[in-house]
């Protein structure tokens, strides 16, 4: 069955630091792979979006995220972080060939000044 | 600017009350999905629908059902409202592409009491 893991539930990271979410997925072959951010009583919004092609995908708001395959991970990252980051993350997996998307239990990402 | 909204952003209902969550997207999506977001637990799905009046259960079905006379809304009722319902109420669509990017409404904190 496919699943996703997001190992980590908080992060703090201080403004300005960088910052890498990770999310690992079990699936049994090349899923859609998806990073979305909800701020505080907002629905989601997507960052990135993979579904085939170049492993290094840019998004929104300076993020970029790698595909793994040998790892079964999608790693989010940015360089800078900037104190409106701070929301919680959630990474998704959608299989192929069906309309099911798989939701991790998400990271939420405090930012210090 | 595409757009998902969802009829109430908060609400209060007490127990064994019948419950309608309505969602209504501007984009021409055939897909639209209700899910559960509970802290911990990520999001859940809880019924997706392909197509007008079609509709196929998700994860965690039980005490829900819905409805989809037109493309563009999609309703969740809750038949008897229950304690364990309470929850926030995230409605997205995405196009038939399949597995095409999630647009999330802002969501319905509803309150069973």
């Amino acid at each position: 069955a496919q699943s996703v893991t997001q190992p980590d539930i908080h992060i703090t990271v201080s403004e300005g630091a960088s910052l890498e979410l990770r999310c690992n997925y079990s699936y049994g072959a090349t899923p859609y792979l998806f990073w979305y951010v909800q701020s505080p009583g907002q629905g989601l919004q997507l960052l990135l979006k993979y579904f085939s092609g170049d492993t290094l995908v840019q998004g929104i708001k300076g993020f970029e995220a790698e595909f793994k395959r040998s790892q079964s991970s999608f790693n989010l990252r940015k360089p800078s972080v900037h104190w409106s980051d701070a929301a919680e993350y959630f990474c998704a997996v959608g299989a192929r060939g069906t309309y099911k998307y798989i939701f991790g239990t998400g990271t939420r990402l405090k930012v210090l000044a | 600017d595409v757009k998902v909204t969802q009829s109430s952003r908060y609400l209060v209902k007490r127990t064994g009350e019948k419950v309608f969550l309505e969602c209504v997207q501007d984009m021409d999506h055939e897909n639209m999905f209700w899910y559960r977001q509970d802290p911990g637990l990520g999001l859940r799905l809880i019924y997706f629908s392909y197509d007008v009046k079609m509709k196929e259960k998700g994860d965690i079905p039980e005490g829900y059902s819905v409805s989809r006379e037109k493309k563009e809304r999609f309703s969740l009722i809750l038949e008897s409202a229950s304690t364990n319902q309470t929850s926030m109420y995230l409605c997205a669509s995405s196009s038939s592409s399949p597995l095409g990017e999630q647009f999330f409404g802002p969501g319905t904190r509803l309150t069973v009491l």
